[in-house]
């Protein structure tokens, strides 16, 4: 069975540096999704991405990130400048059609720890 | 604005009695609802959904889910719970007025005890 892949698993980073959360979505799905989980909290949406675009994002997806979907198989999440309160856990999702009933499915997740 | 709850941090049940995790939700328009499960370490897997028609829906590992619009509810349920079921269950909300963004409830940890 397809399923969503990221890479890596656990990503360990001084702040102020920038992180690369790497995905690699279904064959043929063509929506795409980052979301994140702070330890204890709800998973939050960050962006949502579509024909090359982004088609929404939250408040949280401020300028220091940036998606990127570089080839024909891989979509990254870039954060420019790492803060101590952007650790936590960005799970990858994506969904084959439009539709509000398209189940989205997600990855395994990066631990991002910024120290 | 659009919300999902889930009343309880944590269930706990004993194996071969039935379950219920609880998820109330609040939205505009007709909901789209989902239940996720996650495993220690692992990622977010999808169970069941509501988009219409039957008000129960049946999903993955004999788990069901019972959509009351009355009562604006979305219950999980399984009529005989495993020790394997133990891990964390999140309900979730497609927003009407935006893409797809799915918003979360907190997600209630089940603890299966044998």
């Amino acid at each position: 069975e397809p399923e969503v892949t990221q890479t890596p698993s656990h990503q360990v980073t001084q702040m102020g540096q920038e992180v690369i959360l790497r995905c690699v979505p279904i064959s043929n799905h063509l929506y795409f999704y980052w979301y994140r989980q702070i330890l204890g909290q709800k998973v939050e949406f960050l962006v949502s991405f579509y024909n090359n675009e982004i088609s929404e994002k939250s408040e949280i997806f401020d300028d220091q990130f940036s998606v990127e979907r570089p080839d024909g198989s891989n979509f990254t999440l870039k954060i420019r400048s790492t803060k101590l309160e952007d650790s936590a856990m960005y799970f990858c999702a994506s969904n084959r059609g439009p539709g509000q009933g398209e189940t989205q499915y997600f990855g395994p997740g990066t631990r991002l720890l910024v120290l | 604005a659009q919300s999902v709850a889930q009343p309880e941090d944590q269930v706990n049940v004993a194996e071969g009695n039935p379950l219920t995790v609880k998820c109330t939700y609040s939205v505009s328009g007709n909901p789209y609802l989902f239940w996720y499960v996650q495993y220690p370490n692992r990622g977010l897997q999808f169970l069941l959904k509501y988009i219409t028609g039957d008000n129960l829906v049946k999903g993955s590992y004999g788990f069901e889910a019972e959509f009351n619009k009355s009562q604006t509810s979305f219950h999980l349920k399984k009529p005989s719970a495993l020790v394997s079921d133990s891990a964390l269950y999140f309900c979730a909300v497609r927003v009407l007025d935006s893409n797809y963004q799915l918003i979360w409830g907190a997600g209630t940890k089940l603890i299966i005890k044998p």
